[in-house]
């Protein structure tokens, strides 16, 4: 059974880089049928996707964030890891690791899910 | 901001049918692009629901069922029970200027 797990600093001071990375078992991120992606969601609030990355590198990235995000894939370690530049409060969320299915060349919907990491943004 | 809308809540007595709207527009659920159903309960994460507009994965009681016409999409839980209360959200395809993107959400009050 895939699972996915996230891994990082719970607090980070702003204008500091979030970093967290996402341990994938149970299954090969190596794989033609699925992307891996980040989504957070603010406390209380709803939720936004913020980028996926295939195992050969390629990525999509949401417009509102794309100049502070970077994706990267590390297919040795069966990881992939989020870089988010110059952090502010509003920054602060519970940051969820997903599998993001592939369907032709369309990316569809998350099937699968880590438990996700609350990382504050605060001096 | 979220392209795609949702009633804030949406409530029911046990046994009743309930449904929530996701309204978006030409460029998102018009374009023809699916819609995807999320449940989440307070302090977990979200949990695949509906994918692909009706399609339910393993294990997903058939009381839950999607649909989509035009620029909206509905979700419909039948036979309402105490633990369906959660937040659920919808998802879809914003186009490449938005790429993927999620409805603002819908608490589910079992009265």
């Amino acid at each position: 059974q895939l699972q996915l797990q996230e891994s990082g600093p719970g607090l980070v001071k702003p204008p500091e880089t979030l970093s967290l990375t996402c341990s994938v078992s149970g299954g090969s991120i190596r794989t033609g049928s699925y992307y891996w992606a980040w989504i957070r969601q603010p406390p209380g609030k709803g939720l936004e996707w913020i980028g996926s990355i295939f195992y050969s590198e390629s990525t999509y990235f949401n417009p509102s964030l794309k100049s502070r995000v970077t994706i990267s894939v590390d297919t040795s370690k069966n990881q992939f890891s989020l870089e988010l530049s110059s952090v502010t409060a509003a920054d602060t969320a519970v940051y969820y690791c997903a599998r993001h299915v592939l369907v032709g060349w369309d990316l569809v919907n998350f099937d699968s899910w880590g438990q996700g990491t609350l990382v504050t943004v605060s001096s | 901001q979220s392209v795609l809308t949702q009633p804030p809540s949406v409530s029911g007595a046990p046994g009743q049918r309930v449904t929530i709207s996701c309204t978006g527009s030409s460029s998102n659920i018009g374009a023809g692009y699916g819609v995807h159903w999320y449940q989440q309960f307070p302090g977990t994460a979200p949990k695949l629901l509906i994918f692909a507009n009706n399609n339910r994965p393993a294990g997903v009681p058939d009381r839950f069922s999607g649909s989509k016409s035009g620029t909206s999409a509905s979700l419909a839980i039948s036979g309402l029970q105490a633990d369906d209360e959660a937040d659920y959200y919808c998802q879809s395809y914003g186009s490449s200027l938005s790429g993927s993107v999620f409805g603002t959400g819908t608490k589910v009050i079992v009265l």
